[in-house]
């Protein structure tokens, strides 16, 4: 059973565009999420973080939505660019445990010039 | 100030044979995280290490697999004896505290096994 979802395997989107990238999760105990962007061959690299005493954090072009009542988080990147072009992985945990991340299986972005 | 370093990029064993997998936090780092990517998959949890400790293994095969993070020296991912079932991208990670505390995990740029 998976944790935290991203339905959407693959985006394409047109440079200059906005890119939103979803993710659900199911565990209400969970109070700190990630964004993870990850290009092939290489490690995933720390985008933008949130916790659930927000609803929104930004970070120059990359923003993350937070809808507690509906488990859902979303990545916008505004505007989108070519190099944005890579797997995106949303991650979970519980602050306060000693439990580890969860990520969900990522989401490939397409960014067309 | 040096990322995580994962070593090596690329490691191919035949069936049965042993691999070694190593992996040094970065500096002040003393949480370290396992996970690996079967292709077309997600990043899987395998198991969590502070020095000398096994904090949470919840993720890692019950046989042939095991992980240590020794008071001196990197972290040690080991798979006995593999099977091509074993083929996949192992990445680390470290973090400065638990995860519990908010704190963001960096990772290595993994370890392909390819067993043949």
């Amino acid at each position: 059973d998976q944790q935290v979802k991203q339905n959407s395997p693959s985006l394409s989107v047109q440079e200059g565009r906005i890119s939103i990238l979803n993710c659900d999760y199911t565990n209400s105990m969970f109070d700190y999420f990630l964004w993870y962007k990850k290009y092939p061959a290489e490690g995933p690299t720390f985008l933008i973080s949130i916790s659930s005493i927000k609803d929104k954090n930004e970070d120059g072009r990359f923003t993350v939505f937070l809808n507690k009542s509906a488990k859902h988080l979303s990545l916008h990147i505004v505007p989108s660019q070519p190099g944005d072009s890579a797997v995106y992985f949303c991650a979970a945990s519980v602050i306060g445990s000693q439990g580890n991340l969860i990520f969900g299986k990522g989401t490939k972005l397409s960014v067309k010039p | 100030n040096a990322g995580v370093m994962q070593n090596p990029r690329h490691l191919v064993r035949r069936r049965g044979q042993e691999a070694r997998l190593r992996c040094s936090p970065m500096k002040g780092h003393s949480h370290v995280y396992w996970y690996r990517q079967l292709p077309e998959e997600g990043l899987k949890f395998m198991v969590y290490l502070q020095k000398e400790n096994i904090i949470d293994e919840s993720g890692m095969p019950k046989e042939r697999f095991s992980a240590e993070f020794p008071k001196e020296g990197p972290s040690i991912l080991r798979i006995q004896q593999v099977v091509r079932g074993d083929s996949a991208a192992y990445f680390c990670a470290s973090s400065p505290s638990p995860p519990g505390t908010g704190s963001v995990a960096f990772f290595g740029q993994g370890t392909r096994l390819t067993v043949v």
